[in-house]
């Protein structure tokens, strides 16, 4: 069974500062992996999506890569704003089939 | 172009009755698939359709059900139900079967009580 693991489960950083959300999944043999951004309540809203074929993907000030070989992929969001503040969420695919993790809720300090 | 919508946004049920629960995918997209998701957890896979063919079920009772029609909306039912339904339910769309980039609505959320 595949499973999707985020790290760590909660975060809090002041404004400004660059951080990482990580992500790993137990099988390699997935096709792609896609992050998302979730306010509370609220529907996902996606944000980046990396084929299998790709390693990284960028949007603005988030960047995504992905390594199958270690089953990891990582979100980075350089200078970080209150907006920012909401729960991340990882999902590879398989087939059409989305494995979410548990998500990261990030909370940004001004 | 609309995205993904749902209705209702919110419900209110008792245990034991029966619900319905509808989407519409984005214009051009042809596959819709259906996620729970339970407060504090990250969603859970339900159904999949495509082209009004169940393509994917995921580890849910045959309480759950789903169908799609002609014009690629769908519909999910839930009978007979249980406090540990309530979730918020989530419909994704994609162009295609595979690995497209899915779409999700706003939600609806089920309280039963």
């Amino acid at each position: 069974k595949q499973e999707v693991t985020q790290i760590p489960a909660a975060l809090s950083v002041p404004e400004g500062e660059n951080l990482v959300l990580n992500c790993s999944f137990t099988d390699s043999a997935i096709y792609n992996l896609q992050w998302f951004r979730q306010d509370p309540g609220k529907g996902l809203t996606s944000l980046l999506l990396i084929q299998s074929s790709q390693r990284e993907q960028t949007s603005g000030r988030l960047n995504a890569s992905l390594d199958k070989s270690s089953g990891r992929s990582t979100l980075y969001i350089a200078a970080s704003q209150p907006g920012d503040s909401a729960t991340y969420l990882c999902a590879h695919t398989s087939g059409s089939r989305l494995t979410f993790g548990e998500g990261t809720q990030l909370t940004v300090n001004p | 172009d609309a995205g993904v919508t749902q209705s209702p946004t919110h419900l209110i049920k008792t245990r034991g009755q029966h619900v319905t629960l509808r989407c519409s995918p984005i214009s051009g997209h042809k596959s819709v698939s259906w996620y729970q998701q339970v407060l504090g957890q990250g969603p859970q896979f339900i159904f999949q359709y495509y082209e009004k063919e169940e393509r994917g079920r995921g580890n849910f009772p045959d309480r759950f059900s789903a169908r799609q029609f002609p014009n690629y909306s769908s519909e999910l039912n839930v009978n007979a139900l249980l406090l540990g339904d309530s979730a918020l339910y989530l419909c994704a769309s994609s162009r295609q079967l595979g690995s497209y980039e899915q779409y999700f609505g706003p939600g609806t959320r089920l309280t039963v009580t």
